[in-house]
């Protein structure tokens, strides 16, 4: 069935670093949606990108959706400690457009 | 409701006992989504409603798994016979959905379940 892979699964950063995460697909996605799972939470969708190339921003993150719509990444300008959790992607599921299929998602740590 | 309500937060039960968990969508939502989540892993799918389709069971490990959703509204995924390795925490979303096209899950808070 159709994956997304993510990278990398760990990242720990000194606060005020950047950090980005990546998402794969072997086959063109109709669209791909992000999450963030804070430590003991739950997952809260935080945008969804459908354009090839798009380019979203909010606040200190930059959601970049890529030209052949097979990948994307999530980029977090001078990491904050409230930045914590796990973020992940989710693409379309290959038989079932209605249903999400989720990366293994990237965990962030970041030192104060 | 303004999000999704899912209850019990926490269960605690014996192995070879049945549960039942229950997921209150946000209204007007038309899919409903379970998954469940072990400690400190990904979100592995178990079922999905959408509308009056038959659901997709795909996910559900066993046939120890099921669930239902009555009236287009009310979800509740039952286990039965559990065993420990059943212990994780489910969480229920909901979307809405066009066109086969989903507009982002909004989860609730889980259930955490502990078989002992």
């Amino acid at each position: 069935g159709q994956q997304v892979m993510q990278i990398p699964q760990y990242q720990h950063v000194q606060e005020g670093e950047d950090f980005t995460t990546y998402c794969n697909s072997s086959t063109t996605l109709s669209n791909i949606q992000w999450y963030k799972q804070r430590p003991g939470g739950h997952p809260v969708f935080l945008i969804q990108l459908v354009k090839s190339g798009e380019v979203k921003k909010q606040k200190r993150l930059t959601f970049q959706f890529g030209e052949a719509k097979k990948n994307s990444s999530l980029h977090i300008t001078a990491t904050q400690t409230t930045d914590v959790g796990t973020y992940f992607c989710a693409g379309p599921g290959n038989t079932n457009a209605g249903k999400s299929t989720f990366g293994d998602g990237t965990t962030l740590t970041v030192k104060p | 409701g303004a999000g999704v309500s899912q209850s019990p937060s926490n269960k605690v039960t014996e192995k070879g006992k049945d549960v039942e968990l229950r997921c209150d969508p946000i209204s007007g939502h038309t899919a409903l989504y379970w998954y469940r989540q072990s400690l400190g892993q990904g979100l592995e799918f178990l079922i999905y409603f959408q509308g009056n389709s038959a659901p997709d069971k795909s996910g559900l490990p066993s046939d120890r798994f099921s669930a239902e959703r009555t009236g287009g509204s009310v979800s509740t995924l039952t286990i039965q016979r559990t065993q420990q390795e059943d212990s994780a925490v489910y969480l229920c979303a909901s979307s809405l959905s066009l066109d086969r096209v989903n507009y982002g899950y909004t989860f609730g808070s889980g259930t955490r379940l502990t078989v002992v």
